[in-house]
């Protein structure tokens, strides 16, 4: 099956500061990336899309200056969250689509704890 | 954002019953998917259907895609105590977008 290695799995960061997490399709390429994020108990809420080689594409309400989205290659998609503060705090997984296939893969996951 | 309606929010059942849950939607979706989330980690793709009616089956694992293609059913059959977890629909229409169901919140007691 096809695999999505993201990283870190945890990071712990001062208030005020980025932090970046990628997230990588290890055995395909992947042309879209999504970004979501999870509160405890909570669903999956989709933060935005990126396709390689152009700009994001970011839900209503989601602040694009402050979750920078890169997806540089067809395998690479990082996630920087600039000043982070404590309400950033969550769990933040992305997942690749497959070029030809219509299943998303996840990675396992980032649990991000600003202090 | 926009979810889909997925019920039972949560479930407590004995090993060995049956399982049923489904995934409800006030749009048209072309494809549905239902995953399987463990604590702290990622959602792990269980089935994928891709066509109204269809039914699908993965070991103890049966889904449907609703004949109106706005709703979704997944059936465990014979549960086991590694059943538990967060079970979540996708649902994707035109574009490459999914969205994600509410979540269905398994627990088996053995």
């Amino acid at each position: 099956g096809a695999v999505v290695s993201q990283h870190p799995s945890r990071v712990i960061c001062k208030s005020g500061t980025s932090v970046k997490i990628e997230c990588r399709s290890l055995d395909f390429q992947a042309t879209t990336m999504f970004w979501y994020r999870q509160f405890p108990k909570q669903s999956l809420m989709l933060m935005a899309t990126s396709n390689e080689g152009s700009k994001a594409t970011y839900e209503q309400g989601v602040e694009k200056d402050k979750f920078l989205i890169n997806h540089a290659s067809l395998t690479l998609s990082t996630l920087t969250v600039t000043s982070a503060h404590p309400e950033d705090s969550s769990f933040y997984i992305c997942s690749a689509l497959d070029r030809g296939r219509t299943e998303a893969f996840f990675g396992q996951g980032t649990r991000l704890t600003v202090v | 954002g926009q979810q889909l309606n997925q019920s039972p929010q949560s479930m407590f059942i004995q090993e060995g019953e049956d399982v049923s849950m489904n995934c409800t939607s006030s749009s048209i979706f072309n494809t549905w998917l239902w995953y399987k989330q463990d604590p702290g980690e990622g959602p792990v793709l269980l089935i994928a259907l891709y066509k109204a009616g269809e039914l699908t089956s993965n070991g103890r694992l049966t889904a449907q895609f609703g004949i109106t293609r706005k709703d979704s059913f997944l059936n465990i059959s014979a549960s086991i105590p590694s059943d538990v977890g967060i079970y979540f629909c996708a649902g994707r229409s035109g574009t490459y977008k999914y969205i994600f169901g509410t979540g269905t919140r398994l627990k088996v007691l053995a």
